[in-house]
């Protein structure tokens, strides 16, 4: 069964602190994304990688980075956290192709920082 | 970049009951997508749209493909208990390979 899995449910971490967020899905898609989920705002898109090694600006990639050493593997990288980055972060891969329609998602990261 | 507008924010609802929402936008598409997110989970894929006026069903949910095709709407016929969640439309770029933007979302909670 296809499976995108988030390292972690909850995390909490202090202002200025680095933060890792790890993201691996088993289904060899070439696409990654990730989003942040917040109440009123819906999903929106901070970074995406259609490639090993190659990553794309989302709508809001302002205090993110991410990494992807490994096609299965990307990760999300908040430099210095602050306390507006509290969020649902959520994970999501695809096939690749012409269209990015179907995306399978993790479960998501609760993220607070205080 | 684009923006999705779906309405209702939230819906509080008896079992049983039929529910409606819609998505907007001040743009065009081609496609139209819409995801439900139960809670504690990631959103999953519905229904597909891919043609102006188009109505699809998935069991007890029926989406359409809005004439104008800058909205979408999306129907559940006799709510159950189990259609608790999130429900977001998506839609992908019109130029192939394209990211998707999602919708503000619909909150559906259902009373007992």
């Amino acid at each position: 069964d296809v499976k995108v899995t988030q390292s972690s449910r909850y995390l909490v971490k202090r202002t200025g602190e680095k933060v890792f967020l790890e993201c691996v899905q088993d289904m060899d898609h070439e696409n990654m994304f990730w989003y942040r989920q917040d109440p009123g705002l819906g999903l929106r898109l901070i970074y995406f990688s259609y490639d090993v090694k190659m990553k794309e600006k989302g709508d809001i990639p302002e205090g993110y980075s991410v990494s992807r050493e490994k096609k299965e593997r990307f990760s999300l990288i908040l430099e210095s956290a602050s306390t507006n980055q509290t969020s649902m972060y959520l994970c999501a891969s695809s096939p690749g192709g012409a269209t990015n329609e179907k995306l399978f998602f993790g479960s998501g990261t609760q993220l607070s920082v205080l | 970049g684009q923006q999705l507008n779906q309405s209702p924010q939230s819906m509080f609802i008896q079992e049983g009951e039929d529910v409606s929402m819609n998505c907007t936008s001040s743009s065009i598409f081609n496609t139209w997508l819409w995801y439900k997110q139960d809670p504690g989970e990631g959103p999953v894929l519905l229904i597909a749209l891919y043609k102006a006026g188009e109505l699809t069903s998935n069991g007890r949910l029926t989406a359409q493909f809005g004439i104008t095709r800058k909205d979408s709407f999306l129907n559940i016929s006799a709510s159950i208990p189990s259609d608790v969640g999130i429900y977001f439309c998506a839609a992908p770029g019109n130029f192939g390979n394209e990211k998707l933007t999602f919708g503000t979302g619909t909150r559906l909670t259902i009373i007992p």
